[in-house]
């Protein structure tokens, strides 16, 4: 466990509400990410964060927005949710020093949009 | 445009058999390179890592992957595949361009039969 919490790890909501899904780091870590994942496309990057209101467009971000107001929280917000999100979101946290490259997942949230 | 390639959507061995899972990245600098395995309904766990040095790498649960600069490849290999390595396999170049960002491979089924 990499000290990562995604909630909720499952919702459905209906097409065109909000939705925000939450991650929570007690890493103290200064990067962190949001991906997807659909079948035969792996996990793609949505939006990342590389410090408190420092965040930066994935290569899938459109009908998404992020926020970061404190390191350890990082918020996915879904402005008016369509079926096409239907996924499964995950969180990554990455250090941003030494020599540990790799990003650590949470658990997932299966998102279903009707 | 930095991308990763797994060929192979699904591989099915025998139980015992040996094991190698494909990867090309295309990356115009030295690249940190990764595999990490997804169980079903699990997050995703890393095996193994290259970023310098040995091109040979050794991993847990007793995979290795090698790193072949001319061929732009990151083979993930096993010498007895066990069961319980029935899995979900994504191969991931890390990037640092403006923030470290991880891109995924589609990734690999791996069926295990008696």
């Amino acid at each position: 466990d990499a000290g990562i919490t995604q909630s909720p790890r499952h919702k459905v909501t209906e097409t065109g509400t909000p939705v925000t899904l939450r991650c929570h780091q007690t890493e103290n870590h200064r990067y962190m990410y949001w991906y997807r994942q659909d079948p035969g496309h792996g996990l793609r990057l949505i939006h990342y964060s590389y410090g408190v209101k420092d965040t930066d467009k994935g290569e899938v971000s459109d009908g998404y927005s992020v926020s970061r107001s404190k390191t350890e929280d990082f918020l996915l917000t879904l402005e008016s949710a369509t079926s096409s999100q239907t996924s499964v979101y995950f969180c990554a946290i990455r250090p941003g020093t030494g020599i540990l490259p790799e990003a650590f997942f949470g658990q997932g949230t299966r998102l279903t949009v009707v | 445009a930095q991308s990763v390639t797994q060929p192979d959507i699904h591989i099915t061995v025998s139980e015992g058999a040996s094991l190698e899972l494909r990867c090309n990245y295309s990356y115009g600098a030295t690249p940190y390179l990764f595999w990490y395995v997804q169980s079903p309904g699990q997050g995703l766990q890393l095996l193994l890592k290259y970023f310098s040095g040995d091109t040979l790498v050794q991993g847990i649960k007793g995979f290795e992957a090698e790193f072949k600069r001319s061929q732009s490849s990151f083979n993930l290999r096993k010498p007895s595949v066990h069961w319980s390595d029935a899995a979900e396999y994504f191969c991931a170049v890390g990037i640092n361009t403006g923030g470290f960002k991880t891109i995924f491979g589609a990734g690999t089924r791996l069926f295990v039969k008696a």
